[in-house]
């Protein structure tokens, strides 16, 4: 199977901490891509990471990648009670197709 | 800033009914996309679309499920005969572009089907 896996499945911190999720995959991918859910509501794309790329910021935000143990990790810095919410990591597999392939998220949990 | 939206937001059917869920994809995108989750489960793939054909299906978009582009804005998805396996968050995503170039998904906020 393509899809990520992400760990922990859960996170617990307290606001100003920093987060940190892996997510590990088992074929050679195209791009992985990092989401955020809320609960019960839609996902909100976060930040996009190519093959040919090792580490890539947004904000608070930090992903790195290594192909070579394909996996991926998201950093957020500073965390806030508005993080609170589940992770997830979603590979493009090189095939030419653009299927995502999803994770079984992290849930992250803020405590102000 | 332009989003995808979907409708309804929460549909309940009888088994056996047939259901069809719309989504907006944001107005320059030209790729499609299905997904589903089940409640606490991964969400799973469906279906990929472009130039008003099925690029891409998985395992689980089978006989009973089908996708259209009516005009120039709705893409549904029509779920023939309901079964509750089927209840689930479905989400409509959309994209500027395909292939090797790496390409954003933008999501909807979900339908979310009750099978009864």
């Amino acid at each position: 199977s393509q899809q990520g896996e992400e760990d922990p499945q859960a996170l617990s911190i307290q606001e100003g901490e920093n987060a940190t999720m892996n997510c590990s995959y088992k074929t050679s991918i195209n791009n992985l891509q990092w989401y955020r859910q809320n609960s019960g509501r839609g996902l909100v794309h976060l930040i996009l990471i190519r093959s040919n790329e090792r580490e890539k910021h947004s904000g608070r935000l930090r992903v790195t990648l290594d192909t070579s143990k394909k996996s991926s990790s998201l950093l957020i810095t500073a965390s806030r009670a508005a993080d609170t919410a589940s992770y997830f990591c979603a590979t493009v597999y090189q095939t030419g197709a653009n299927n995502l392939f999803f994770g079984t998220g992290t849930r992250l949990t803020v405590i102000p | 800033e332009p989003e995808v939206t979907q409708t309804p937001s929460h549909q309940v059917t009888q088994m056996g009914q047939e259901v069809i869920l719309r989504c907006v994809p944001i107005s320059n995108h030209l790729y499609f996309y299905w997904y589903r989750q089940i409640l606490g489960q991964k969400v799973e793939f469906l279906v990929s679309f472009y130039n008003n054909e099925i690029s891409e299906k998985s395992e689980i978009f089978d006989d009973q499920f089908s996708v259209e582009r009516p005009d120039g804005s709705n893409f549904t998805l029509k779920i023939r005969s309901t079964k509750l396996e089927d209840s689930a968050m479905y989400f409509c995503a959309s994209s500027e572009e395909w292939g090797q170039g790496a390409h954003e998904q933008y999501f909807g906020p979900g339908t979310r089907l009750t099978v009864t």
